[in-house]
């Protein structure tokens, strides 16, 4: 149980493009997903935090216009990275969970922006 | 929530039985202790939590001493399937806390 998936599992993308990442819930329902972001030899930091049918909360310094977060339904999130630029390749993982519950985290998606 | 501190890497080897510390001396009541590990290039895989009992699972067990400053993760058999980064993080269950990752500790298992 407890499985989370993400799609695409990698991308390539030209400067400028915007990019959808998906993050799905297969055999529960999150009430909260999350998407985190890791550049190289570093660890996870936290973008934001989805809550189903509510705007997101971004940490400080995570640009909302730049990085849209929808969470429409109770297994679904979709980050959408707007004017992709080389600086935001990276490996972005989302989690979900049920309130108070434990995180179980996506495989990630590995974004490259040319 | 508080902060964790772990050894930045250890080795182990395969066969033998992997004991990964952590220390959190600033935990609070309502905090819980979770580790979770990160394989080469895939997302985090949650391995277990616990409040202040010991706790075991079908991958791993969790000693918290008493006073519940620190902690270990055993991992009773290591493989090479085991190397990976190993966070331990605390965190209180009330609302939609978050998890926030430290550096965590580099497992090599070595056959």
């Amino acid at each position: 149980g407890a499985v989370v998936s993400q799609h695409p599992s990698w991308v390539i993308c030209k400067s400028g493009t915007s990019v959808k990442i998906e993050c799905r819930s297969l055999d529960f329902q999150a009430t909260t997903m999350f998407w985190y972001r890791q550049f190289p030899k570093q660890s996870l930091m936290l973008m934001a935090t989805s809550n189903e049918g509510s705007k997101a909360t971004y940490e400080q310094g995570v640009e909302k216009d730049k990085f849209l977060i929808n969470h429409a339904s109770l297994t679904l999130s979709t980050l959408t990275v707007t004017s992709a630029h080389p600086e935001d390749s990276s490996f972005y993982i989302c989690s979900a969970s049920l309130i108070q519950e434990t995180q179980y985290f996506g495989p990630g998606t590995r974004l490259l922006v040319l | 929530d508080a902060k964790t501190t772990q050894p930045t890497s250890m080795d182990c080897a395969e066969g033998r039985a992997a004991n990964l510390p952590c220390n959190h001396s600033t935990i609070s009541g309502n905090e819980y202790v979770y580790w979770y590990r990160q394989i080469h290039s895939q997302g985090p895989q949650y391995i277990i939590h616990g409040l202040k009992n010991n706790e075991t699972n079908e991958m791993a067990s969790l000693i918290i001493t008493e006073d519940r400053k620190s902690s270990t993760l055993i991992l009773p058999h290591a493989t090479l399937r085991d190397t990976a980064v190993y966070y331990c993080i605390v965190r209180a269950l009330s609302g939609y806390s978050t998890l926030t990752f430290g550096k965590g500790t580099m497992l090599l298992v070595s056959p």
